[in-house]
């Protein structure tokens, strides 16, 4: 499959936590990584590959992964957590890149 | 610091041709491969096309395939998307993207800001 899918709109209360997943065939052989984008901003990598955070990201951001999905888990949601997110992973083939259709996340 | 910045978008008649240029600094430029990804307005990213650090290798997204091609000049620490037969779907913020370089890496490690392609008569 070359598709990866995730839900267009997630919603989590101040402070809870939040799972956004992401789903494809890919993702058995190969890891997820998820993008924060904030409206008239560049995306920033928010988990790299084996679910890594770069330098600069809080860690109540974490991965996981089993079988053909991934998911993000955003433990105690922040104001400024408000954003797209997208995650992202190669085709079977390893040779294309793909992203999912993007989660719209709202913090209430 | 990283820093990629694009340019040379516009708006643009449908099939016609146009070139978008990415300056890269603050990398050794020639030992990374470097992707092209695209955001229509409202929309989702797209994933354009991919190209290895010597240049040997080049893939592209089903949608680009056979109309854009992707290179790069390491000498002036740039690369290129040359777009032919644009369409009114190519319309997009066209960003450049680093490759961390790591064998089976799926992510992207530095974004530029991008450059609007407008395709409309």
């Amino acid at each position: 499959s070359s598709e990866l899918t995730q839900d267009p709109t997630v919603s989590v209360a101040l402070g809870q936590t939040v799972k956004i997943t992401c789903q494809g065939d890919s993702l058995r052989y190969f890891y997820a990584s998820w993008y924060q984008q904030k409206p008239g901003q560049a995306p920033v990598v928010v988990l790299s590959d084996k679910n890594n955070r770069p330098s600069g990201i809080p860690d109540r951001f974490s991965g996981s992964s089993s079988g053909s999905a991934a998911s993000l888990t955003i433990t105690g949601a922040q104001a400024e957590d408000e954003a797209d997110y997208y995650c992202a992973s190669r085709d079977s083939s390893g040779h294309y890149r793909m992203f999912g259709g993007g989660t719209k996340l709202t913090v209430l | 610091q990283v820093q990629l910045l694009e340019s040379g978008g516009g708006v643009v008649q449908p099939g016609r041709s146009l070139t978008l240029s990415c300056v890269a600094s603050g990398f050794t430029f020639g030992s990374y491969g470097m992707h092209w990804v695209r955001q229509a307005p409202g929309k989702g990213l797209e994933w354009v096309a991919v190209i290895s650090y010597d240049g040997d290798n080049r893939y592209y997204a089903d949608s680009v395939k056979g109309r854009f091609t992707i290179s790069r000049d390491d000498s002036r620490k740039t690369l290129y998307l040359h777009m032919n037969s644009l369409r009114a779907e190519d319309t997009a913020v066209y960003s450049c993207a680093k490759d961390p370089g790591i064998v089976g890496a799926t992510h992207f490690d530095y974004w530029g800001q991008g450059t609007l392609v407008t395709v409309s008569s």
